[in-house]
């Protein structure tokens, strides 16, 4: 099975701070995401990455950042946490074949900025 | 820009009602469609997808999809709903990425 793994489920952090969130996917997929969901906008689209050391801004990169050194790990940065960043982030991969594009989710981080 | 649309935001249906939950997109070319479930507490996964061929594509758990392209659209369906689909709903295209609808929170009562 593929596995998505975020490396927290929940994160208190302050206004301010300096917040890094980790994905890794065991499966070789060479594209992974970047998510927040927020009730009654669903999934938006912060970053993506199609390789290493690649990334590309999705719908709302701003006050955030990116890294992927390997490919299996994909970090979100969020520069200096504000509350309007509370959210939950989801990260995803997939394959690199665009015929094939079912997305694996991990299961979440839900982030608290106070 | 590409988008999707999900025209349902809450549903809420007795156990054995029928379920349809309506999706468009908006890109003209090929696309790859999804939907993904978020069961409570859980992660997203998939339901069903659509990349080619018989427009009718089966999912998980009774549900399936019609693609009917001259519309956009990719709506779900499931004939008699039950208390353990109450979640919430996902339909996503992929150019790509994946772009994803606003979600159709769906409550089924017993």
């Amino acid at each position: 099975d593929v596995k998505v793994t975020q490396s927290s489920r929940y994160l208190v952090k302050r206004t301010g701070e300096k917040v890094f969130l980790e994905c890794v996917q065991d499966m070789d997929h060479e594209n992974m995401f970047w998510y927040r969901q927020d009730p009654g906008l669903g999934l938006r689209l912060i970053y993506f990455s199609y390789d290493v050391k690649m990334k590309e801004k999705g719908d709302i990169p701003e006050g955030y950042s990116v890294s992927r050194e390997k490919k299996e790990r994909f970090s979100l940065i969020l520069e200096s946490a504000s509350t309007n960043q509370t959210s939950m982030y989801l990260c995803a991969s997939t394959l690199g074949d665009p015929r094939n594009t079912e997305a694996f989710f991990g299961q979440g981080t839900r982030l608290t900025v106070v | 820009a590409q988008s999707v649309s999900q025209h349902n935001h809450h549903v809420i249906l007795s156990e054995a009602a029928s379920l349809e939950l309506g999706c468009n997109y908006s890109y003209g070319g090929t696309v790859n469609l999804f939907w993904y479930v978020q069961y409570p507490g859980q992660h997203l996964q998939l339901l069903l997808k659509y990349f080619s061929g018989d427009p009718l594509v089966k999912g998980i758990k009774g549900f399936e999809a019609e693609f009917i392209k001259s519309k956009f659209s990719f709506n779900l369906r499931k004939p008699s709903v039950q208390w353990s689909d109450t979640a919430e709903y996902f339909c996503a295209v992929t150019l790509g990425i994946g772009i994803f609808g606003t979600g159709t929170r769906l409550q089924v009562f017993p």
